[in-house]
């Protein structure tokens, strides 16, 4: 099955930094979407992009919608402990039937030492 | 509460049996999925169902079998034939299988640990 290149696969930084992630895949998505993982539970949705060029935030989280549709990030500012966790970007390619899957990233591992 | 449920939260199980994880979802969404997660690894998707008596085969359904007999329920039987069953499971599901609204985004439930002894 196909997944996104996400980057980086682990970033560990000191309480109060900012944090950068991207993920790009060779396909057009339609749905770009970012979720956080706490360890032993499931992901929760943390920002929904519908819109080429979508910029949202979230508290001290922002996320972007890539002009190519093909890429997009995810800023944590100022980041706290809480933060810790493994962050994956998920897109769609389509709307509608079997094309409705979400194809997942990798993920991103991130550690932040207060 | 509205939710999705999984249970057990663990599950051990010896080699060469066939095991059931439990899917449950009271937010009356249409579609339904399940994922498998391994160390280190994305989410790769088992089987969905975008509609009741209706599913379809992910990118790795080998081992596998599903049944959705209720709009709300989506379990999933891990069977002998899987080679490697020792993963998190987890199941996720969206209001409406389009994925054309704004809210139309999956939620996921806790998650099984299944370790094969």
């Amino acid at each position: 099955g196909q997944q996104l290149n996400q980057s980086p696969q682990s970033m560990f930084i000191q309480e109060g930094e900012d944090v950068s992630m991207n993920c790009t895949s060779s396909s057009i998505f339609n749905t770009w979407l970012w979720y956080k993982q706490d360890p032993g539970e499931g992901p929760v949705l943390l920002i929904a992009l519908y819109k080429a060029g979508e910029l949202t935030s979230n508290g001290r989280l922002t996320a972007q919608f890539g002009i190519t549709r093909k890429d997009s990030f995810l800023n944590i500012s100022a980041s706290i402990p809480s933060d810790v966790g493994i962050y994956f970007c998920a897109g769609r390619l389509n709307y509608g039937g079997a094309t409705n899957k979400l194809i997942f990233g990798t993920g991103t591992l991130l550690a932040v030492q207060p | 509460d509205g939710g999705i449920t999984q249970s057990p939260k663990y599950l051990f199980r010896k080699e060469g049996q066939n095991v059931t994880l439990s899917c449950e979802q009271n937010l009356n969404h249409d579609a339904m999925y399940w994922y498998r997660q391994d160390p280190g690894q994305g989410l790769r998707l088992i089987y969905y169902s975008q509609i009741v008596n209706d599913f379809q085969k992910g990118d790795i359904a080998e081992g596998y079998s599903v049944s959705r007999e209720k709009k709300e329920s989506f379990p999933l039987t891990v069977t002998s034939a899987q080679k490697n069953p020792t993963a998190f499971y987890l199941c996720a599901s969206q209001r409406a299988a389009s994925g054309r609204a704004r809210a139309d985004t999956q939620y996921f439930g806790p998650g099984t640990r299944l370790t094969v002894l």
